[in-house]
């Protein structure tokens, strides 16, 4: 069974730091590209950052260029977002994601705020 | 900008037929595009329905379909059900390693 088991979510000051993790089993990690989406409370879905099988590319959505890094560790089978300089903006569920295919994690709450 | 378009709203009767579509403000969808199609109901995880155009997921019922209508990607539901009234999302990789959703459809069965 492919499971995406997100953590690290909370609750963190603007100006602040917070890692995401996510644990992936079920399925052969290192051949899939990876993402992380993120919703914002009562909006919609919003693309945040997709990195390589390898993980030598890295793209991100512009409002979080420079603040935020994707990366992964296929022996763990884990990938990560390191988001930093937190905004109130970033106040969303974070999804672990593999859009080219079907998976999808439960989501992890981060919000921001003073 | 790139945007994706969606229907804000739909409504369907129980038993009907909708096709729910996914358009670009620059340009046709294709294939290339790797259109997918996602379920979500309140509180809940997204769920992905269709993927890479007409791929059906795992444990996703035959009357969810995928295609190209035109030059916009398509999620046809042929014999809607009660629990099929969600929000509806569509996604497409706009260039490499980028994705783009749609703002969904709410999605009425009545």
């Amino acid at each position: 069974e492919v499971q995406l088991v997100e953590s690290g979510g909370g609750l963190v000051q603007p100006g602040g730091s917070l890692r995401l993790s996510c644990a992936a089993s079920g399925f052969t990690f290192s051949s899939y590209w990876m993402s992380w989406v993120r919703q914002a409370p009562g909006k919609g879905l919003e693309w945040v950052a997709s990195i390589k099988e390898e993980g030598g590319d890295k793209y991100y959505v512009d409002s979080v260029k420079g603040r935020f890094t994707i990366s992964r560790d296929n022996a763990n089978n884990s990938l990560s977002l390191q988001m930093n300089s937190l905004r109130a903006e970033d106040t969303a569920v974070y999804y672990c994601a593999s859009l080219r295919s079907a998976y999808w994690g439960q989501g992890t709450l981060v919000t921001v705020s003073s | 900008q790139t945007v994706v378009t969606q229907e804000p709203s739909f409504s369907v009767s129980p038993g009907g037929t909708v096709t729910l579509t996914c358009g670009l403000n620059s340009a046709s969808v294709s294939t290339g595009y790797s259109p997918s199609w996602y379920q979500q109901t309140p509180g809940q995880a997204p769920r992905t329905l269709i993927y890479n155009t007409n791929t059906r997921a795992s444990g996703v019922p035959g009357r969810f379909s995928g295609s190209i209508l035109g030059n916009k990607a398509a999620l046809t539901i042929t014999g809607a059900q009660a629990d099929d009234e969600s929000d509806y999302y569509c996604a497409l990789n706009v260039r490499r390693g980028v994705w783009v959703f749609g703002g969904g459809t709410k999605l009425s069965v009545l």
